[in-house]
């Protein structure tokens, strides 16, 4: 069974710093999509940036960018230059067929000043 | 857009009630998906409809009904809540033609079962 395992339950960072969001999954398929969501305390369910597995290259939005390492079934976040409304939960999810997606149990990111 | 939209934002039930959890999008998305979220375990998938017409069990199913009502509509039931069933609940949707194909969230519904 696909399995998404997040190690990290919270982790800090201050503002305009680097923080690393760890990700492991466990699959047999060689085609697959991997995502990270971010949810503030609103609760609202965002997504921050998705990466397809035939893809070699790392995606990238703006501050959020992913290193992926297919082999060691590795998919991390970077964000650059932290800003205080990065603080939420981050949950790395995996998409199976039919669009299902398997979420990890979550990384609570705090930034200070 | 409103995209998608959750009716009621919050509810407190005692153990045997039945209510439904309402649903709604307008992106004119094929698929539908109905998760729970509980402290520490991350969202695990109740029910989805890939398809107008048809409903799959999720991961945790148990104690839910689904109704995909029509392409917009896609509502959840608890026919007799127990306070095992406290937990947020989000719909979600998304297309099925294209890929990759983002889910989009509601805001969520928070529900007490005493």
């Amino acid at each position: 069974a696909q399995t998404v395992t997040q190690s990290q339950p919270e982790m800090s960072v201050q503002e305009a710093e680097t923080v690393t969001l760890s990700c492991t999954y466990d699959t047999s398929e060689s085609d697959y999509y991997l995502f990270w969501y971010k949810q503030p305390p609103s609760r609202q369910m965002i997504l921050v940036i998705r990466q397809e597995a035939y893809k070699q290259q790392n995606a990238t939005e703006n501050r959020f960018s992913v290193n992926f390492q297919k082999a060691a079934k590795s998919f991390s976040l970077k964000i650059s230059d932290s800003q205080l409304g990065d603080a939420a939960m981050y949950f790395c999810a995996y998409r199976v067929n039919t669009d299902k997606l398997i979420f990890g149990t979550g990384t609570r990111l705090q930034v200070f000043p | 857009n409103a995209g998608v939209t959750q009716t009621p934002k919050f509810q407190v039930l005692k153990t045997g009630q039945s209510m439904t959890l309402q649903c709604a999008q307008d992106m004119n998305h094929n698929s539908m998906y109905w998760y729970r979220q509980d402290p520490g375990m991350g969202l695990r998938l109740i029910y989805y409809s890939a398809s107008e017409g048809t409903t799959d069990k999720g991961e945790v199913p148990n104690g839910y009904n689904v109704s995909r009502l029509n392409k917009r509509e896609f509502s959840l039931r608890l026919e007799s809540a127990a306070p095992s069933q406290t937990s947020v609940y989000f719909c979600a949707s998304s297309r099925t033609s294209g890929i990759p194909n983002e889910q989009f969230f509601g805001p969520g519904t928070r529900l007490t079962v005493l």
